[in-house]
């Protein structure tokens, strides 16, 4: 079946702008994840949303950064006011059952570009 | 602090050689380990994981790694690499709500 889909794919913003990216995670899937891959860094933790539960946004890094998921599918991060080190690959990720450690089906990110 | 550690950001191999890539981790909890590849123009995949039972554990493409407790580390192996192998390999630690990754290590296999 279909993966994990993001859009834009790319995206170029000028600094303050807000952006928004999209993430259409496997049907079925209960669980959504956000990270964000910087140049030469590791996947950096975002947020998680699982079923109905409050989401855990421990890893958004600052307050221009934030994310909902609408009925329990789709997702969308917003980012406000971008910044020039907000610039980076940012990955969505869903998983059927987390409680039974189900793998992480990742898409294949949009890359931000902000200038 | 939870971290986790890969040592070789950069490996080049010769087609045939043996592959090692180190990965280390700091965690508090029940440790969840796994290494994640990504191959050239594709998205992240799970290439093997451990959660309890036998240290040695055996992923797809005759990858294997082994989790040793006492020295916190997880490091994967491949007897002999192929081309086909060149991508960027992320170990990973946590539990099932967030994962924590390494930096990633680049891998290219020469012909």
């Amino acid at each position: 079946g279909a993966g994990v889909s993001q859009s834009p794919s790319n995206k170029v913003t000028e600094k303050g702008k807000d952006v928004e990216l999209r993430c259409d995670p496997i049907s079925g899937h209960t669980a959504l994840y956000w990270y964000r891959q910087s140049l030469g860094q590791g996947l950096e933790f975002l947020i998680y949303f699982q079923g109905n539960s409050a989401p855990d946004k421990s890893g958004l890094p600052s307050d221009r950064f934030s994310a909902e998921r609408t009925g329990g599918s789709v997702s969308t991060l917003t980012i406000q006011r971008t910044q020039q080190e907000d610039s980076a690959v940012y990955l969505c990720a869903s998983s059927l059952d987390p409680s039974r450690n189900s793998p992480l089906h990742f898409g294949n990110g949009t890359r931000l570009t902000v200038t | 602090a939870q971290s986790v550690s890969q040592h070789n950001h950069h490996v080049i191999l010769s087609e045939a050689a043996s592959l090692e890539l180190g990965c280390n981790y700091s965690y508090g909890g029940t440790v969840n380990l796994f290494w994640y590849v990504q191959y050239p123009g594709q998205h992240l995949q799970l290439l093997l994981k451990y959660f309890s039972g036998d240290p040695l554990v055996k992923g797809i493409k005759g990858f294997e790694a082994e989790f040793i407790k006492s020295k916190f580390s997880f490091n994967l192996r491949k007897p002999s690499v192929q081309w086909s192998d060149t991508a960027e390999y992320f170990c990973a630690v946590g539990g099932y709500n967030k994962l924590i990754f390494g930096a990633g290590t680049r891998l290219a296999v020469h012909p």
